[in-house]
């Protein structure tokens, strides 16, 4: 099977705009997570979508918002970007969604804000 | 509230030589555990992972773990690193309920030296 997929791998933005990034899970797997990593925060969880629904969020404002579709694949959008949110953003795929499943991880997409 | 704690930051061994690498954690019930590794450029791949049974987990590329309630440890050892062991290791907690969300530590960097 292939892994976890997220595109774009780079990205460089301006402050104030906005950005939109996209995760693949492995064919099959239902749940989707995203986590924020930093120097200084380390790995930070941002939110999990299970078929289609939020199911837990981490505490990030609400600059930062995402969505699953029908076929698991997720996005997440940054509006009004802050220096602050530069970071790797990484996704994770796991199949059920429980907590004893093995969340697998994508490369992450680097943001760079300008 | 959960949380995890890697008290190395960062860590030099001569290849060859053994490895342990901390965690701490705390949770009220029996914790799901896990060790992530992740090198330069990449996402994170899973090394080993325990729910309950055998206190020693055998993982991937030699690994293994040791949980210890009493001392609410579950440190990440191998017997003989080799040099592409460099990278840097998390440990991570998964949360009760039906939700994939993990809470890191920090992370411990390791380096090999020749």
């Amino acid at each position: 099977k292939a892994g976890v997929t997220q595109t774009p791998r780079y990205l460089i933005k301006t402050r104030g705009q906005q950005v939109t990034l996209s995760c693949s899970p492995i064919s099959g797997h239902r749940s989707v997570s995203w986590y924020q990593q930093t120097p200084g925060q380390g790995l930070q969880f941002l939110f999990e979508y299970f078929s289609e629904t939020q199911r837990n969020k981490g505490n990030f404002p609400g600059r930062f918002s995402g969505r699953q579709f029908s076929n698991s694949r997720s996005e997440m959008n940054v509006s009004t970007l802050e220096l602050g949110d530069s970071a790797l953003y990484l996704c994770a795929s796991g199949e059920g969604g429980a907590s004893t499943d093995t969340q697998y991880f994508g490369p992450g997409t680097r943001l760079t804000v300008l | 509230a959960q949380s995890v704690t890697q008290p190395d930051i960062h860590i030099t061994v001569s290849e060859g030589a053994s490895l342990e690498l901390r965690c701490n954690y705390s949770y009220g019930a029996t914790p799901y555990l896990f060790w992530y590794v992740q090198s330069p450029g990449q996402g994170l791949q899973l090394l080993l992972k325990y729910f309950s049974g055998d206190t020693l987990v055998q993982g991937i590329k030699g690994f293994e773990a040791e949980f210890k309630r009493s001392q609410s440890s579950f440190n990440l050892r191998k017997p003989s690193v080799h040099w592409s062991d460099a990278a840097e290791y998390f440990c991570a907690v998964g949360t009760s309920g039906n939700t994939g969300k993990l809470i890191f530590g920090q992370g411990t960097t390791l380096q090999v030296k020749p």
